[in-house]
C-alpha cells in the first residue's frame, strides 16, 4: 500500500547549484501537483502535470524552476541556481485519473526540504 | 491576495474539549473543501471533505460545517486528545480550466493538553 513517494527527504545545496527533487504517485494515479511550505505558512501550489503533459503552471515562478513528468519514472522538480529564498520544504500530490469520482482529492507525500547554504 | 483566509492562527485546548477551526473563501467558483492534518516534519494527510450542496460532513470525530451564503467553513474535533495536537490547514479548490489545484489557508497549530 505505497503512498506518494518524494525522494530525497532532505537536500542541501550551495547556492548556484541544482536541485532535483523526485516524486513517485500512488499507484493508479495520473496527477501530480507540486507546492511549496515555507516555514509557519500554508501550502502554495506551484504545477500541475499529468503524463507527458504540464496542465497548469501558474504557481511556478517564471526562472530556473521548472517540471517534468515523463512516461516512464517519477515526475521531477528541478530548480537551477538555487538562491537561500529557495529553502522549503517542497510537497508533491497525486490524484487517481479524471472521470474517477472524487478525481480532486489529493494525497501528499512526506516532502523534500530544502536547504540552500 | 489570500483567497481562504484561516483562524485562528494558534489554538490551545484541554482534553476532551471541542476546538473549533473557520476559513472564510472569496471565490464563489470553489467547489470542495478539503482539511488537512500536518505533524512537523511531515506531509499533510487529508482528513475529510465537504462540496457546497452539503451543510454538515462528519467522519469519526471530525466535523466540517458549510454556510454557503456566508462563504464560510469550519472544523470540529469532538473529545480532542493530545494526539490531535498537529497543525490544521482548510483548502479549497475548483476545476477550472481542469486543474484542481488546493488554495490553502495559513493553518492553525492545536495544542491538546492533558
Amino acid at each position: 500500500n505505497a503512498g506518494v513517494m518524494q525522494n530525497p527527504r532532505h537536500l542541501v545545496r550551495r547556492r548556484g547549484q541544482e536541485a532535483r527533487l523526485r516524486c513517485s504517485p500512488m499507484k493508479g494515479h495520473s496527477h501530480v501537483y507540486w507546492y511549496r511550505q515555507l516555514p509557519e505558512e500554508g501550502l502554495k501550489f506551484m504545477v500541475y502535470l499529468q503524463k507527458e503533459n504540464i496542465i497548469d503552471e501558474s504557481g511556478m515562478p517564471k526562472e530556473r524552476f521548472s517540471a517534468e513528468f515523463p512516461k516512464e519514472g517519477p515526475s521531477i522538480l528541478r530548480i537551477q541556481q538555487v538562491v537561500r529564498g529557495d529553502s522549503a520544504a517542497y510537497f508533491c500530490a497525486s490524484s487517481p485519473p479524471v472521470r474517477q469520482v472524487l478525481q480532486e482529492t489529493q494525497y501528499f507525500g512526506p516532502g523534500t526540504r530544502l536547504l540552500v547554504l | 491576495q489570500q483567497q481562504v483566509k484561516q483562524s485562528p492562527q494558534s489554538l490551545i485546548v484541554q482534553k476532551g474539549g471541542i476546538p473549533i477551526i473557520n476559513c472564510a473563501y472569496e471565490n464563489t467558483a470553489f467547489d470542495y473543501f478539503p482539511w488537512y492534518q500536518q505533524f512537523p516534519g511531515k506531509g499533510p494527510a487529508l482528513l475529510i471533505a465537504i462540496r457546497p450542496d452539503v451543510s454538515e460532513k462528519k467522519e469519526g470525530r471530525f466535523t466540517i460545517s458549510f454556510n454557503k451564503s456566508a462563504k464560510q467553513f469550519s472544523l470540529h474535533i469532538m473529545d480532542s486528545q493530545p494526539g490531535d495536537s498537529a497543525t490544521y490547514f482548510c483548502a479549497a479548490s475548483s476545476p477550472g480550466a481542469g486543474s484542481y489545484q488546493l488554495t490553502f489557508g495559513k493553518g492553525t497549530k492545536l495544542s491538546v493538553i492533558p
